[in-house]
């Protein structure tokens, strides 16, 4: 999980609330994503990054934004917080290129009451 | 799109046995990586497989992508309470490798 920092680790939301989840990294990496990983399943796409200023849709994008004006921050907002957005978060990261190592921050847990 | 399938869900064992975790993909796998997670923790990178036929060790864990790249198994050797986990295959996106597509995880419990 070196150099990828997500913040905060928890917290507690309640229905209709908005809310950025931080994500930071100092490798001079140029991809970035967001994926959610429910109770008990993989982890799916939410957003993805290639670049500052980039940014698309992954496998599960509604109810969320993103946006990329730097290399090293990729924030996450949850726009009217719903329970189905009761998930862990993760951020990660990849250099350009084929073949590399994924980094993976160590979590986001957001609960939606 | 694809999907990842591992096998089996949950695994539990004796310390020092071997044991083995496969995950089979829908697709051709340009791409497959392997994770270990603790519960409430993130995702621990264990290796990367990208040719035909590759295999990777690192410790006591060995992973290989088979020659038609459709399938990973992940081997451990004299399993060890450490390795107690949750294990995952992540298939990389043709275009963009962290455009992962995981499979739901395979539970490993190791017995002192």
């Amino acid at each position: 999980n070196a150099g990828v920092t997500q913040t905060p680790k928890f917290r507690i939301l309640k229905i209709g609330q908005s809310m950025t989840l931080q994500c930071t990294q100092d490798m001079n990496h140029n991809y970035m994503y967001w994926y959610r990983q429910d109770p008990g399943m993989g982890l799916k796409l939410i957003y993805y990054s290639v670049g500052a200023g980039i940014t698309d849709k992954g496998e599960v994008p509604n109810g969320y934004n993103v946006s990329r004006s730097t290399t090293e921050d990729f924030p996450l907002r949850l726009e009217l917080a719903a329970p189905s957005q009761t998930s862990v978060y993760f951020c990660a990261t990849e250099t350009t290129g084929r073949g590399n190592t994924i980094y993976f921050g160590e979590g986001s847990w957001l609960t939606v009451v | 799109s694809q999907e990842l399938e591992q096998s089996p869900q949950s695994l539990i064992v004796q310390e020092g046995k071997n044991l083995t975790i496969n995950c089979t993909s829908s697709k051709t796998l340009y791409g497959l990586y392997w994770y270990k997670q603790k519960y409430g923790e993130g995702l621990i990178f264990l290796m990367m497989l990208q040719k035909g036929g590759e295999e990777k060790s690192h410790e006591k864990i060995t992973a290989k992508l088979d020659e038609k790249k459709q399938q990973s198994s992940l081997h451990i050797t004299a399993s060890q309470p450490s390795h107690a986990g949750i294990y995952l295959c992540g298939a990389a996106g043709g275009t963009s490798y962290g455009k992962l597509t995981f499979g739901q995880g395979t539970i490993l419990t190791v017995h002192p």
